[in-house]
C-alpha cells in the first residue's frame, strides 16, 4: 500500500523558513518523480514544485521559485521541500505527490494527507 | 503556460442525477495529457482519471472521463452522496496547472 506522510509544517513568522519532509512507503521511491502541491484557505490547487525520480532534475513554479528548494534521498524514502522568506500568501495545506512515472509527463497518483503551514505574526 | 477553465463554478444536483463538469484549455492538451481529481473537506485529492478517459485503479464506473484538444468533461453518470466534493482538472503534459476546480453540491 502506497503511503506518503508529510511533516514539518506550522506556524512560521513572515521571512522565517521551514523544512517539509514526506515519508514515503509501498512503491520504489526512486522511479517515481516527487511533488509538492498547495491548498491556500477556501482556495484551488496550486502545484508548487517537482523532482525526477533521480533527484537530477528540480522544477518550481514561480510563486517560490528562489525561495523554495526540492530534493529527496531515494536511500531514506524520503522528499524535501525547504522554504525560505515566506510569505503571508504561502500559508496553505501543502501536500506530497507521488508522480505515475520517473519523469514528465505523469500525474499524480498518491497524495499525502497534508501538512499545514500558516505564515503570520 | 496553459490555462484551464472549469465551468461551472458550482453544480447543484441531486443524488441520483448525472452530473457533466467541463475543462477547457487555452491550448491544445498534448496527447490528452489531462487528468481529473476529486477533493474533499479535510482530505487528500484523489485521483479519478488520467489521460483524459483513464480510470484510474478502484474508481467506480460512474466516472468517466472524455475529450480532447482544449475540451475535456468528467461525467458521473449517477451520483450518489459520496460523489459530493470538489473537482479540479489537470494538465501534466507540461505546465502542470490546475483548473480553478468546480464545486459539486447536493441541491
Amino acid at each position: 500500500e502506497v503511503q506518503l506522510l508529510e511533516s514539518g509544517g506550522g506556524l512560521v513568522q513572515p521571512g522565517g523558513s521551514l523544512r517539509l519532509s514526506c515519508a514515503a512507503s509501498g512503491f520504489t521511491f526512486s522511479n517515481c518523480a516527487m511533488s509538492w502541491v498547495r491548498q491556500a484557505p477556501g482556495k484551488g490547487l496550486e502545484w508548487v514544485s517537482a523532482i525526477t525520480g533521480s533527484g537530477g532534475s528540480t522544477y518550481y513554479a514561480d510563486s517560490v521559485k528562489g525561495r523554495s528548494t526540492i530534493s529527496r534521498d531515494n536511500s531514506k524514502n524520503t522528499l524535501y521541500l525547504q522554504m525560505n522568506s515566506l510569505r503571508a500568501e504561502d500559508t496553505a495545506i501543502y501536500y506530497c505527490t507521488k508522480g505515475s512515472t520517473a519523469s514528465r509527463p505523469y500525474y499524480f497518483d498518491y497524495w499525502g494527507q497534508g501538512t499545514l503551514v500558516t505564515v503570520s505574526s | 503556460e496553459i490555462v484551464l477553465t472549469q465551468s461551472p463554478g458550482t453544480l447543484s444536483l441531486s443524488p441520483g442525477e448525472r452530473a457533466t463538469l467541463s475543462c477547457r484549455a487555452s491550448q491544445s492538451v498534448s496527447s490528452s495529457y489531462l487528468a481529473w481529481y476529486q477533493k474533499k473537506p479535510g482530505q487528500a485529492p484523489r485521483l479519478l482519471i488520467y489521460g483524459a478517459s483513464s480510470r484510474a485503479t478502484g474508481i467506480a464506473d460512474r466516472f468517466s472521463g472524455s475529450g480532447s484538444g482544449t475540451d475535456f468533461t468528467l461525467t458521473i453518470s449517477r451520483l450518489e452522496p459520496e460523489d459530493f466534493a470538489v473537482y479540479f482538472c489537470q494538465e501534466y503534459g507540461s505546465s502542470r496547472a490546475f483548473g480553478q476546480g468546480t464545486r459539486l453540491e447536493i441541491k
